[in-house]
């Protein structure tokens, strides 16, 4: 049973615009963290949150932010979509250390 | 940076036979972790290994933490098995970053 969610399941959008994406956990984990799947399914890292504080911020471009109200959600957005960006955005969440969980993930097309 | 290089690349298999993941890490990590993601897009942790074995049904996997590789063992493969599999490690000590390697594509046939 998946208890790392995230919406929505599918995004698409045109260039420029603005997208967010929801995610929570109920697993009442302090850790939480966001990749990006290509289209050769590379998994990235882009950020972590340990209780609701940025503790990992790879090199992203600065039109992608996260952000986090409480350690149960990280949301993340895009200021202004670029054609790269088209991918999965998989949203996780972990112990400090431990086994991570995922969401279904948010599928980004940008035409 | 930290890598984690992953092998094979793609991997084909007939029902019944058995084979091996390997990955391997340029530094120390504390912990590594085993997904299956399937056909869906869904990333399944099969393994979290901080040293030694584990075992779970046709699946298996050993992780050296002082030669800085870990493995997977499949044994029978069913077509159910078919899917990506990645290997993660880290975070290492007091950090947060978990990397994963580039995955395996396994197929297994009839």
């Amino acid at each position: 049973e998946t208890a790392v969610f995230q919406t929505p399941n599918y995004h698409v959008t045109q260039v420029g615009n603005e997208v967010s994406f929801n995610c929570k956990q109920t697993l009442g984990h302090d850790t939480m963290y966001w990749y990006k799947q290509d289209s050769k399914k590379l998994l990235k890292i882009m950020f972590s949150y340990n209780n609701k504080q940025l503790i990992v911020n790879e090199t992203v471009p600065r039109r992608f932010s996260p952000q986090s109200s409480d350690k149960a959600h990280l949301n993340l957005r895009i200021k202004s979509v670029e054609p790269e960006d088209s991918a999965v955005y998989l949203c996780a969440s972990s112990t400090t250390g431990g086994t991570l969980y995922f969401g279904a993930g948010t599928r980004l097309s940008v035409l | 940076g930290d890598q984690v290089e992953q092998s094979p690349s793609a991997l084909s298999l007939h029902e019944g036979t058995s084979s091996a993941l390997r990955c391997n890490f340029t530094t120390t990590t504390r912990s590594v972790q085993w997904f299956r993601q399937n056909s869906r897009g869904s990333l399944i942790n099969l393994f979290y290994l901080a040293s030694g074995t584990k075992e779970n049904g046709r699946l298996k996997s050993a992780f050296d933490s002082k030669e800085l590789y870990s493995t997977l063992h499949i044994r029978d493969a069913q077509l159910e098995d078919s899917g990506t599999y990645f290997c993660a490690a880290g975070p290492r000590t007091g950090g947060y970053k978990v990397v994963f390697g580039s995955g395996t594509r396994l197929l297994v046939s009839p």
